[in-house]
């Protein structure tokens, strides 16, 4: 399996832009999770999803930030508009939970920078 | 306060050296612990899990005391290739509605 994966993997954008990103889970996950990585405050999460359904969504900072799984292969976190202090690394990760293990699988990341 | 803390560190060491990281948690109802651990730019990958009776993987050995609300993981014998950033990792809520929190990580630098 290619694991998890995300585009784009570097992102710079200005200020005010709207910003896309992609993640592919690993087939057969049935839960995907969103986090931001910051130096400030570590390692966040933002939302996850079961069977494409968004179940927490509790750590997505405002409004400006929006996250969408239409189908089982696919979700996009989109930030409308941009700022600065959403500069982070984003990460995607998979899981499929049972009562035996609960690992993640991150993908590589996307390392956002708005100017 | 943190609901996961940990030292930051850098804990800065001789290869061969014996290491030990903690970690405390603070919510009560915390249900499953995990060691993840992420190189510099790259994504946390799972180390290992913890576990009430304690477990061991190679050189690595991962302890828990609930009483306490705290996590330990001792590296043996360190080797270059253990310097990384050591996130301890603490599930709130049970079952499949779990949330994972991560602690801020404690950053580990083996040298020659």
């Amino acid at each position: 399996d290619a694991g998890v994966i995300q585009s784009p993997r570097h992102e710079v954008t200005e200020m005010g832009q709207e910003v896309t990103l992609r993640c592919k889970p690993i087939s057969g996950h049935d839960y995907l999770f969103w986090y931001r990585q910051t130096m400030m405050r570590g390692l966040e999460l933002l939302i996850y999803f079961n069977n494409n359904v968004p179940i927490d969504d509790s750590g997505m900072p405002e409004d400006r930030f929006s996250a969408k799984m239409p189908n089982a292969s696919f979700s996009t976190l989109k930030i409308q508009p941009s700022e600065p202090r959403d500069s982070a690394v984003y990460f995607c990760a998979s899981s499929f939970r049972d009562r035996s293990t609960d690992t993640q699988y991150f993908g590589p990341g996307t390392r956002l920078t708005v100017l | 306060r943190k609901e996961v803390e940990q030292d930051p560190g850098p804990f800065n060491v001789p290869e061969g050296a014996t290491v030990a990281f903690n970690c405390t948690y603070s919510n009560s109802a915390s249900q499953s612990f995990f060691w993840y651990r992420q190189d510099c730019r790259k994504e946390p990958k799972l180390l290992m899990s913890v576990y009430s009776s304690g477990n061991e993987d190679g050189r690595f050995t991962a302890q828990l005391n609930r009483a306490s609300q705290y996590i330990s993981l001792l590296i043996r014998d360190s080797k270059l290739s253990d310097s990384a950033t050591y996130l301890c990792v603490v599930i709130r809520g049970s079952g499949n509605t779990g949330k994972l929190i991560f602690g801020q990580g404690t950053t580990l630098q083996v040298k020659p």
